[in-house]
């Protein structure tokens, strides 16, 4: 079946504009995960939904990143008045189930501020 | 917290050797989840194997394996018969199988090349 897929593959935005990422999980995955991935670096964890609750989001930076997936299966990650040091790729990823729940990523979207 | 190091930027090997890649982690944790993903220039994250801490049986995949030492918290990829395809930049991560739904933690990775 169709994997992980991440819309747009790039982006480049301007400091201090919005801007927001979204991901599509593989069907019927309920866990659904954000990471952000500095250049050189793995990727830190963002925030994890189980269905359309974020259960956890302790890996958001500040309240300028939100996320949302009102209906349990795509996701859109938002970034407020963008700052230069939010220039990363952001990698989504899904799974079914908790345990052992294998975490399948998508392509990820590099986004780019200037 | 849960700490992942790989200690080898960089690693490079000739086709159709064998290469080892290291990792260690810290947790305080008895049940959890390690895995290798390789990820090529494309970005996409592709899981290579997964290693159950309450299993003493190391994992293999094909020509990958694992050596899996709990006591040392060491959990090292084996990769044989290294092909131009794993060419890669390779990264160790945790889950706990303690807390619901638990993130990945993922080491900073090491660079593989593979040399014809």
């Amino acid at each position: 079946g169709a994997g992980v897929s991440q819309t747009p593959s790039n982006k480049v935005t301007e400091k201090g504009k919005y801007v927001e990422l979204r991901c599509d999980p593989i069907s019927g995955h309920t866990a659904l995960y954000w990471y952000r991935q500095s250049l050189g670096q793995g990727p830190e964890f963002l925030i994890y939904f189980q269905g359309t609750g974020a259960a956890d989001d302790s890996g958001l930076p500040n309240d300028r990143f939100f996320a949302v997936r009102p209906e349990g299966s795509v996701s859109t990650l938002k970034i407020q008045r963008t700052e230069r040091g939010d220039s990363a790729v952001y990698l989504c990823a899904s799974s079914y189930g908790l345990y052992p729940g294998e975490q399948y990523f998508g392509p990820g979207t590099r986004l780019t501020v200037t | 917290a849960q700490t992942v190091t790989q200690s080898q930027p960089e690693m490079s090997v000739q086709e159709a050797e064998t290469v080892t890649l290291s990792c260690t982690y810290d947790t305080s944790e008895s049940d959890y989840y390690l895995f290798w993903y390789k990820q090529p220039p494309s970005r996409q994250m592709i899981l290579v194997i997964r290693q159950e801490a309450y299993k003493q049986q190391n994992a293999t995949e094909n020509r990958f394996s694992v050596n899996f030492q709990k006591a040392a918290k060491s959990f090292s990829l084996k990769i044989s018969d290294s092909q131009l395809g794993d060419a890669a930049m390779y990264f160790c991560a945790y889950r706990s199988g303690e807390t619901s739904g638990s993130r990945l933690t993922f080491g900073e990775g090491t660079q593989l090349t593979v040399n014809p």
